[in-house]
């Protein structure tokens, strides 16, 4: 049981460049993220999807897109890269929401030069 | 509108005093609270959760929280620091109806010698 596992650990990119980050559970949790983490402003929540083939908005969605082909998987891409979106990205899964906690992966460190 | 405020963000205490870490939050609904933990480079783990049962929480590592709905807190308390506890902590409140979790902008803990 492996948790919740993201792909890759670091990137560089260039500005412009294009990248997808991949979130991977194994707890058949319904609901996924996406956060970015950025010094003193805490997890900000970037895309969700309560479900396979389903995805929303959350606080911060601009300049990403999301797709959950399969309930085990969250795909966070980026379509051209821009240096204020050098972050730590955190993926999260959890089972119905109401009174579940989420299980978070170990993180992507991403660098836009 | 829902918001989590962490009071300090940066705490210091010497190994075996107690520790406090203060989240206030507001919400016009009944709220699911939580306190996660990040230590350096790692995801983030829970602590404890509020889910509308006892008010005082017991978590690991000898933390709890009570939720003071007259106050609108849900502080973090641990009678004795250890070294190990340094580290961010996130007090993440969830309003129960709806998707998503609000982030407090965290709280480093230093645990002096």
């Amino acid at each position: 049981n492996a948790g919740v596992t993201q792909t890759p650990k670091f990137r560089v990119l260039k500005t412009g460049q294009s990248m997808t980050l991949l979130c991977a559970q194994d707890m058949n949790h319904e609901y996924m993220y996406w956060y970015r983490q950025d010094p003193g402003m805490g997890l900000r929540l970037i895309h969700y999807s309560v479900g396979e083939g389903t995805t929303a908005k959350g606080e911060v969605p601009d300049g990403y897109n999301v797709s959950r082909l399969k309930k085990q998987n969250f795909l966070l891409g980026l379509e051209s890269a821009a240096p204020s979106q050098t972050s730590v990205y955190f993926c999260a899964s959890s089972w119905f929401p109401e009174t579940y906690e989420q299980y978070f992966g170990p993180g992507t460190r991403l660098t836009v030069t | 509108a829902q918001s989590v405020t962490q009071l300090d963000s940066h705490v210091s205490v010497s190994e075996g005093t107690p520790v406090l870490l203060r989240c206030n939050y507001s919400s016009s609904y009944s709220p699911s609270l939580f306190w996660y933990v990040q230590h350096p480079n790692k995801g983030l783990q829970l602590l404890l959760k509020y889910t509308s049962a006892a008010t005082l929480v017991k978590g690991i590592n000898g933390f709890e929280a009570e939720f003071k709905k007259s106050e609108t807190s849900f502080h973090l308390t641990k009678p004795s620091a250890h070294m190990s506890d340094a580290a961010e902590y996130f007090c993440v409140v969830r309003r129960n109806t709806g998707n998503q979790f609000y982030f407090g902008t965290g709280t480093s803990l230093t645990v002096i010698p």
